[in-house]
């Protein structure tokens, strides 16, 4: 079973519009965090926003918000204000409790390609 | 300043041959792992090292190998026995394995097979 799934193959957005790129997880460990990356077409993996899995409030880095809805399993990533640089792919992920099956690893989805347009 | 440098970013491979990539952080970090990244997929997990002299297989692990004899370096060599070896392949640390720790990955490596 997908761990993290990523329904958008691909979104769209205007130059300064905001954008919410969708993330569901599936996990039975109550201890896991959330964490988005932008890989831009030169292949690095740039770390954006982590979530905590005991978190109360949303997590926020300048313009990225994570809006965290724990009993939905939902971790989506608000991109406010969105600029030509945005473009890129970008990946939701999940680390578990490392004495868990998953040994402590990230778990990537498949991703969704962000295009800005001027 | 801190990091993870992957080397070659271009490798060519010919069919049958063995061909190592090249991670090295100094970052001081004790968890390191290698992903492969086929075209519009996300990272999937071929080997991880939690410490020194001691590795695991990921979810992908056949038809490659990996050794971590330093802290620092955790080099990856893909076999003739991996059957479709071009894709890109990123290298990354963490401080630790709980929860709450994020990665830091290199730059990949873009492997072909010719």
């Amino acid at each position: 079973a997908q761990k993290i799934t990523q329904t958008q193959p691909g979104m769209f957005v205007q130059e300064k519009e905001a954008v919410t790129l969708d993330c569901t997880y599936d996990t039975s460990d109550p201890s896991y965090g959330l964490f988005w990356y932008k890989q831009p077409s030169s292949g690095e993996m740039i770390f954006l926003i982590y979530q905590g899995s005991y978190d109360q409030q949303n997590a926020t880095e300048g313009r990225y918000s994570l809006n965290f809805q724990k009993a939905r399993k939902s971790a989506n990533l608000v991109i406010s204000a969105s600029q030509l640089g945005d473009s890129a792919m970008y990946f939701c992920a999940m680390r578990e409790s490392a004495g868990g099956t998953s040994y402590g690893k990230l778990t990537f989805g498949q991703g969704t390609i962000l295009t800005v347009h001027p | 300043d801190g990091g993870i440098t992957q080397s070659p970013k271009y490798l060519f491979r010919k069919e049958g041959q063995n061909v190592t990539l090249s991670c090295e952080q100094n970052l001081n970090h004790d968890a390191m792992y290698w992903y492969r990244q086929d075209p519009g997929q996300g990272l999937r997990l071929i080997y991880y090292s939690q410490i020194v002299n001691d590795f695991q297989k990921g979810d992908i692990a056949e038809g490659y190998s990996v050794s971590r004899e330093k802290k620092e370096s955790f080099p990856l060599t893909v076999t003739s026995a991996q059957k479709n070896p071009t894709a890109f392949y990123l290298c990354a640390s963490s401080q630790g394995t709980g929860s709450y720790y994020g990665y830091t990955f290199g730059s990949g490596t873009r492997l072909t097979v010719v």
